[in-house]
């Protein structure tokens, strides 16, 4: 069965530095891979996919997310942090027709 | 090109009252997904539906939950005799028949029993 982890409750980041949201994948076959972003009660949002191509897929906000087939990871990151990411992200695998969430990683960033 | 409708935003019942979910998915897309979020935790799958038919329900409670996606009209989330662990965000997610890697989602129903 397809999984996704995320090994990380929380992340902290000062504002202005580079953020990373991990994420490990196990899949039978070839992986659909995706990251969303939660704000406090609100819907989810999508921010990136990878399906096939190059393996630094590049999405909304100026988030980026790399597939490393070798360590089944597919780490969200983002150059700059800004305040307003502070968020919950949620890593996710498409097994068939189910989404499989990862349990979230709750990002907080200092000004 | 609207996105995927979910109403009521938020929904109050209190115990043993039944709860309805509406979904009205993006046009075009034939095929609903449904999906719980308890507190503080991640999405998961409830039930798959195409118009008229029930495609897979392997994540749903196996009583009084229920779900319909009828030939005209949105898809229902029905939850009877609610309880107060069925608080919970209920999102709906929508494809099209040949595109159903590409899954979006509403923004979800919060439902709070009382």
């Amino acid at each position: 069965a397809q999984s996704v982890a995320q090994p990380e409750d929380q992340v902290n980041v000062a504002e202005g530095n580079p953020l990373t949201v991990k994420c490990t994948y196990s899949v039978s076959g070839n992986p659909y891979l995706f990251w969303y972003v939660q704000y406090p009660n609100r819907g989810l949002q999508f921010l990136l996919k990878y399906i096939t191509g190059d393996n630094l897929v590049k999405g909304s906000y100026g988030f980026e997310a790399e597939f490393n087939k070798s360590q089944t990871s597919f780490h969200l990151k983002k150059p700059s942090a800004l305040v307003s990411d502070s968020a919950l992200y949620f890593c996710a695998v498409r097994d068939r027709f189910k989404t499989i969430f990862g349990a979230g990683t709750r990002l907080f960033v200092k000004a | 090109n609207a996105g995927v409708m979910q109403n009521p935003r938020h929904l109050v019942r209190r115990r043993g009252q039944e709860a309805r979910l509406r979904c009205s998915p993006m046009k075009g897309h034939s095929h609903v997904y449904w999906y719980r979020q308890l507190p503080e935790e991640g999405l998961k799958f409830m039930v798959y539906l195409q118009k008229e038919n029930i495609i897979d329900e392997s994540g749903m409670p196996k009583e009084r939950f229920s779900a319909e996606f009828p030939k005209e009209g949105p898809s229902i989330l029905r939850i009877q005799q609610v309880v107060r662990g069925d608080s919970a965000a209920y999102f709906c997610a929508s494809s099209r028949a040949d595109q159903i890697v590409e899954q979006y989602f509403g923004p979800g129903t919060r439902l709070t029993v009382t």
